[in-house]
């Protein structure tokens, strides 16, 4: 079985500065990992997603992902943080392709300082 | 593209009773999986069907249920409604076939009182 864990559950950052949201994962066979945000009241928006391939792989708003296989890694990154990056971010991971079912987890809400 | 919608957008249920909530994919996806997010588990697989089959199933009670019809809209029903299912409840579709990527739509909120 897979699993998702990003530690801890609330990251603030000065608007201007990195942001940096952790995820580790777990799982038996070669992951499919994802990185959703969702806004207060929506629904979920794939930022990024990482299959096969380039292991840095960019996404939507300005964010990349690096995946690390020795290190179990897809951490979220920005170089430069906008208050409207202010929202809850999950982690997900999916085992096969075809079969749609993720796994998330905790997730982490981003607040922006101005 | 229209993306998914998801009816009612809120609900206000009664312990006991059942309810029944719609998505409508993106146009020519067939696969519609559903979620469900509360504060204290967060994120939680329901289903998947693809092309009117479920394909896999998450670990709840069988009061949660689901179908989905030829034009791939998919319904899921609760029976028997506790307090404990109040939550969002989020249905994303993908194209079902070697693709990855699933699109949510706006969510239910449902609240059993």
């Amino acid at each position: 079985a897979q699993s998702v864990t990003q530690l801890g559950s609330h990251v603030s950052v000065s608007e201007g500065a990195l942001v940096l949201l952790r995820c580790n994962y777990s799982s038996s066979v070669p992951p499919y990992l994802f990185w959703y945000v969702q806004y207060p009241n929506q629904g979920l928006q794939l930022l990024l997603k990482y299959t096969t391939g380039a292991t840095l792989v960019k996404g939507i708003n300005g964010f990349e992902a690096e995946f690390k296989k020795s290190e179990t890694s897809f951490h979220l990154t920005k170089p430069s943080a906008h208050m409207s990056d202010a929202a809850e971010y999950f982690c997900a991971v999916s085992i096969t392709g075809a079969n749609s079912k993720l796994t998330f987890g905790k997730g982490i809400t981003l607040s922006v300082r101005p | 593209k229209a993306g998914v919608t998801q009816t009612p957008r809120y609900l206000i249920k009664t312990r006991g009773q059942q309810v029944t909530l719609s998505c409508s994919p993106i146009s020519g996806h067939r696969s519609v999986s559903w979620y469900q997010q509360t504060p204290g588990q967060g994120l939680q697989f329901l289903f998947e069907y693809f092309s009117e089959t479920q394909r896999n199933k998450g670990n709840f009670p069988g009061r949660f249920s689901g179908r989905q019809f030829s034009n791939s809209r998919s319904e899921m029903n609760v029976s028997t409604l506790e307090l404990g299912d109040s939550a969002l409840y989020l249905c994303a579709s993908s194209p079902g076939t070697e693709s990855y990527e699933q699109y949510f739509g706006p969510g239910t909120r449902l609240t059993v009182t």
